[in-house]
């Protein structure tokens, strides 16, 4: 699986939209991109996903640039409960592959 | 989205015992399953993968005699960890991926303490 770098912690206000970046440089075409987030002492919680198109659901928008070397997860409205590790991971497509962690952005969401 | 769901959520065991956690998929059958460690203030380490019906497939570094892993149905997984030290002591995890292409769901993590 290709690596991902992230910045360690960012700061979002409540109420305003959170952007965290993940930069995947060697990613390759047949690799997705995913985004879970892990609050304190609980598991991992899917949020996104996505190949080459930009994705939108309940939870978050990801936006992947064309040359797929990098994508933003974005919280439109940040809340307080948003306040977790943010883990961008890319896996291969057409196996039920493994989810390699890096080290995640730690998002602090204040009030 | 699909649960899973993990067993005990929190255990507490002598030093030279052996502890059992249990990973269950609960709406839907996992063709694998894949437990992590995680440290405090440290990332999740992936330990091994399990299809149903085989064998796991260890992580380099992970001693596959002292976390013994068995995936006997598409609902359930389970890690024991055998003679468990001070160590051992950490934040287990299991995941759960339907088939191909799809997310991986997590479970709610077990706190393992060993005294």
């Amino acid at each position: 699986d290709a690596k991902t770098t992230q910045p360690p912690s960012m700061d979002c206000a409540e109420g305003r939209a959170a952007n965290l970046p993940c930069n995947h440089s060697t990613i390759s075409g047949n690799e997705y991109v995913y985004w879970y987030r892990q609050i304190h002492s609980q598991g991992p919680q899917y949020i996104i996903h996505g190949l080459k198109n930009n994705e939108t659901n309940e939870m978050a928008s990801l936006i992947i640039t064309e040359d797929r070397k990098s994508s933003t997860l974005i919280l439109p409205h940040a809340t307080l409960r948003d306040t977790a590790v943010y883990y961008c991971i890319v896996r291969v497509t057409g196996t039920a592959s493994k989810l390699t962690f890096g080290t995640g952005t730690r998002l602090q969401v204040t009030l | 989205g699909a649960v899973v769901s993990q067993h005990p959520s929190w255990v507490i065991c002598k030093s030279g015992t052996s502890v059992k956690i249990e990973c269950r998929s609960l709406d839907f059958q996992a063709t694998t399953m894949f437990w992590y460690r995680q440290f405090p203030k440290q990332s999740l380490m992936l330990m091994a993968t399990s299809n149903e019906g085989s064998k796991a497939t260890y992580e380099q570094g992970v001693e596959k005699d002292k976390f013994l892993i068995n995936h006997a149905s598409l609902t359930l997984s389970t890690l024991t960890v055998t003679s468990a030290h001070p160590e051992d002591s950490s934040f287990y995890i299991c995941s759960a991926v339907q088939g191909f292409d799809t997310e991986a769901f997590f479970g709610q993590g077990t706190r393992l303490t060993v005294v």
